[in-house]
């Protein structure tokens, strides 16, 4: 059975610093990964899925993820985060041949203090 | 612009008092979502309509019922709540909900109706 594990279940970080979310999976078949962000009592807003091709992928607000399979991971970057940032993050995935049914990991709340 | 709509945002009901969640989309997406979202806790797949064909996850309770009376409006009916099913309820579509070799759909998710029992 898939599983998703975002290992921290918070990050605080300063206004302009780096961050990386850490997000595994395990599957026994492909999957599709994906980082939703939730803003407080709001629901999930897409930042970027991983398909296929290249590994480093691109999404909204300056983030990246880049997809190791040797790893099984996916974890999430951003060079340089602002207040605006802070919300929750999950990473999910979607098994090949599946009707899209996503499983979603535990959650990291970001905490982008100034 | 909103896509995906769920009424109301806040909803409190009374132990085991019948509540029924409300989401509407102007997508024309194939397929609806219910996710239920506990404090501090991933989404959790509840249950999803595929055009008409409703798929129930196994481990959801019976006490969960879903309705999907066209392709815009689906709602979530619980019959008796009890004091663990206060959560978050996400609802969610997309267009086709097939994971193709080289492309997926990518599901729109409301903003969710936060249900507590008293």
């Amino acid at each position: 059975a898939q599983s998703v594990t975002q290992l921290d279940s918070q990050v605080p970080v300063f206004e302009e610093a780096p961050v990386e979310l850490r997000c595994n999976y395990s599957s026994s078949v492909s999957v599709y990964l994906f980082w939703y962000v939730q803003y407080p009592n709001q629901g999930l807003q897409l930042l970027l899925k991983y398909l296929s091709g290249s590994t480093l992928v691109k999404g909204i607000n300056g983030f990246e993820a880049e997809f190791n399979k040797s790893q099984t991971s996916f974890h999430l970057r951003k060079p340089s985060v602002h207040i605006s940032d802070t919300a929750e993050y999950f990473c999910a995935v979607s098994e090949w041949g599946s009707q899209g049914n996503l499983i979603f990991g535990k959650g990291t709340k970001l905490s982008v203090k100034p | 612009d909103a896509m995906v709509i769920q009424n109301p945002r806040y909803q409190v009901t009374q132990f085991g008092k019948p509540v029924t969640l409300s989401c509407s989309q102007t997508l024309n997406h194939n397929v609806m979502y219910w996710y239920q979202q506990k404090s501090s806790q991933a989404p959790k797949l509840l249950f999803h309509y595929y055009d008409k064909d409703f798929n129930n996850e196994a481990d959801t309770p019976d006490n969960f019922q879903s309705r999907r009376p066209n392709t815009s409006f689906c709602f979530l009916d619980i019959r008796s709540p009890g004091l663990g099913d206060a959560a978050m309820y996400l609802c969610a579509t997309s267009r086709v909900g097939l994971v193709l070799a080289n492309d997926t759909d990518t599901q729109y998710f409301g903003p969710g109706t936060r249900l507590t029992v008293l």
